[in-house]
């Protein structure tokens, strides 16, 4: 069955630097989406992106946070300089259609130091 | 504003015992709820939604318009439904909004 991949499984970086987070989406889909949980704390929503585009972004996904698709294939979640608040779990996830299941990747943990 | 309430942190319960994980949302329109699972060292899946009306390895849930609620509910719990569940919202498919999760421990 496929899945989602995401890479690097975990990432440690300096604050004020900048990260690159990576997603490989089922070749099909065409909705896209990052979602962050800081250690203990919910799942929460950062963006989705179709048709090139930011569909939507939360409060969190400020001036710092930037998405796109460079390739076609890779959804890539970038954090221009980092904070030690940056640092949690980052999912991504994709679905086919708007209303269709959304299937996760395995996560990326961003550990700020 | 709090879109999803999950109350409890942790259930603990019996293998064979029933079990219900708790979902209060607050949203005034027609919203879409889910629950997810995430096993150990899994990834975050879905389970099921409000809209397919369908039961899942023997989970239910019903959406309850009057009490805003989207419980989850399984008559006998197996050990291999421990895992984190998470209630989940969305009114337009662009945007989700998730619970703080509910950790399911289920005792031989």
């Amino acid at each position: 069955e496929p899945e989602v991949t995401q890479t690097p499984s975990h990432q440690v970086t300096q604050m004020g630097q900048e990260v690159i987070l990576r997603c490989v989406p089922i070749s099909n889909h065409l909705y896209f989406y990052w979602y962050r949980q800081i250690l203990g704390q919910k799942v929460e929503f950062l963006v989705s992106f179709y048709n090139n585009e930011i569909s939507e972004k939360s409060e969190i996904f400020d001036d710092q946070f930037s998405v796109e698709r460079p390739d076609g294939s890779n959804f890539t979640l970038k954090i221009r300089s980092t904070k030690l608040e940056d640092s949690a779990m980052y999912f991504c996830a994709t679905t086919l259609a708007g209303g269709y299941e959304q299937y996760f990747g395995p996560g990326t943990r961003l550990t700020v130091t | 504003a709090q879109r999803v309430t999950q109350p409890e942190k942790l259930l603990s319960v019996f293998k064979g015992a029933p079990v219900e994980l708790k979902c209060n949302y607050s949203y005034s329109g027609s919203p879409e709820l889910f629950w997810y699972v995430q096993y150990s060292r899994q990834r975050l899946q879905l389970l099921l939604r409000h809209i397919s009306r369908e039961s899942i390895k023997g989970f239910t849930a019903d959406l309850n318009k009057g009490e805003t609620s989207f419980h989850l509910k399984k008559p006998f719990a197996q050990e291999e439904d421990s895992a984190m569940y998470y209630c989940a919202l969305t009114y337009n498919f662009n945007k989700f909004y998730f619970g703080s999760g509910t950790k399911l421990n289920v005792k031989p």
